[in-house]
């Protein structure tokens, strides 16, 4: 159990470019979420998925933001035209599905800043 | 619609002292799931314990022990004796497929 990858750790950006995040999760769940977290604040939902498909997407999310899992295992998550308010911490966790709602393993973030 | 409150935005305590942090949540749900996360400076999240809305046996681990209330929609832990190594925010979460967090809670444990 290598845990849950994210890469990169840390991103700089200027606003307008687009990013990419990737996120590797534990090989045997098909439960993938990402979430954002701003200082001070808890994670908050962006989407998730079950193997490939994506089952919801917040409606916080902007257009400018995609998520895709196309083969079930590993994730990646584009902003395209970034804005300084998406600064912020990014994060990806997974989880087993089962007859219970199992614990979510979280990765260590991506930390994007938008200059 | 789901929602995690956790007032205290801050505590601090002297190493040793007990300390408790509040979690009251909403849901329509009956069944649904409540969590406890650490995350210390490091940054990553931990998973500490997971309670299920049948459940609502108090449970002890070590200096841990967690206190879940349906009538109240509670759900607290305690950290007896804290330690130092204590120090983080924590992180009550509500579960039915999606997660959803409150605000979170930073404990400063002072030697």
């Amino acid at each position: 159990d290598t845990g849950v990858s994210q890469n990169p750790r840390h991103k700089i950006t200027k606003r307008g470019q687009n990013v990419t995040f990737r996120c590797d999760p534990i090989s045997e769940h098909n439960r993938l979420y990402w979430y954002r977290q701003t200082l001070g604040q808890g994670p908050e939902f962006l989407t998730y998925f079950q193997n490939e498909a994506q089952l919801e997407k917040s409606r916080l999310l902007s257009d400018r933001f995609s998520a895709e899992r196309p083969k079930g295992s590993f994730s990646t998550l584009e902003i395209q035209r970034t804005e300084q308010g998406d600064s912020a911490m990014y994060l990806c966790a997974s989880r087993a599905t089962g007859p219970a709602v199992e614990k979510l393993f979280f990765g260590s973030g991506t930390q994007l800043s938008v200059l | 619609a789901q929602k995690v409150t956790q007032a205290q935005t801050e505590i601090s305590v002297v190493e040793k002292e007990d300390v408790t942090l509040d979690c009251v949540y909403e849901t329509r749900d009956t069944t649904y799931y409540l969590f406890w996360y650490k995350q210390p400076p490091s940054g990553e999240l931990v998973f500490l314990i997971r309670r299920n809305s049948f459940d609502e046996q108090n449970e002890i681990s070590g200096r841990y022990s967690w206190n879940f209330q349906k009538s109240t929609s509670s759900f607290n832990f305690t950290i007896t004796a804290s330690q130092v190594v204590d120090s983080a925010v924590y992180f009550c979460a509500l579960s039915e497929n999606k997660f959803y967090f409150g605000s979170g809670t930073k404990l400063n444990v002072k030697p």
